[in-house]
């Protein structure tokens, strides 16, 4: 069945050290995004791609580096430099034109939560 | 940043009874959309109506959009057990503009 994969569903981080999750689909979606979500909060957005090796910063950026090299994966890095990384990540996408208005009903996986040792 | 808030935050109802939320936005928008949050999982969408409808439904769901009023209203009906979960609005501008949620409601039914 087509949809997201993420992975690992649990994730810890040491200080000063980078972590990555992992964000793969199969709808053949060209946006693809990456969201925050902290306890009782809505979702803030860090980082979208429309397309393959494009991206753009979200609302909350700093302290996330992502890539988009291929259309099926866009993996998120959360750097030492992100002092507050404990947060539920979501990932999603949508879309099947490029650059296609951004607006349109997005499919997400089942997140990724990340906790601080 | 939220464009959207609902209201309430939490809502607790019987298993039958009907359940409804709310959303308001400040700007313009394109379309609103809901999406239903599991504990733990990830977003579902639910339904999308365009800023040129009303009314739509689907299934047990109703929805409303009220554009004079920056609002929208997301109606279940005959809840069961398995509606419990969160409901959040986003709001979707036109062009390049991007999705933004709002805070979400937590709707638990009651057995």
């Amino acid at each position: 069945d087509g949809g997201i994969t993420q992975s690992p569903k649990y994730l810890f981080r040491k200080e000063g050290q980078n972590v990555t999750l992992s964000c793969e689909q199969n709808l053949n979606h060209d946006a693809m995004y990456w969201y925050r979500q902290d306890p009782g909060q809505g979702l803030r957005l860090i980082y979208y791609s429309q397309i393959v090796n494009d991206f753009q910063k979200g609302d909350i950026a700093e302290g996330y580096s992502v890539s988009r090299e291929k259309k099926e994966s866009f993996p998120l890095t959360v750097t030492s430099a992100q002092k507050n990384p404990t947060a539920f990540y979501l990932c999603a996408s949508s879309g099947i034109f490029n650059r296609g208005p951004l607006n349109q009903p997005q499919h997400f996986g089942d997140g990724t939560r990340l906790s601080i040792l | 940043s939220q464009q959207g808030e609902e209201d309430p935050q939490a809502l607790s109802i019987q298993e039958g009874e009907n359940a409804t939320m709310n959303c308001s936005y400040k700007t313009s928008i394109n379309n609103l959309q809901w999406y239903r949050q599991n504990s733990g999982r990830g977003l579902v969408h639910l339904i999308l109506i365009r800023s040129n409808e009303r009314e739509k439904h689907s299934g047990r769901l109703r929805v409303t959009l009220d554009t004079s009023k920056k609002s929208s209203s997301l109606l279940i009906t005959a809840s069961r057990a398995a509606d419990t979960a969160s409901y959040f609005c986003a709001t979707g501008g036109g062009g390049n503009e991007k999705l933004t949620f709002g805070t979400g409601t937590r709707l638990t039914i009651i057995p």
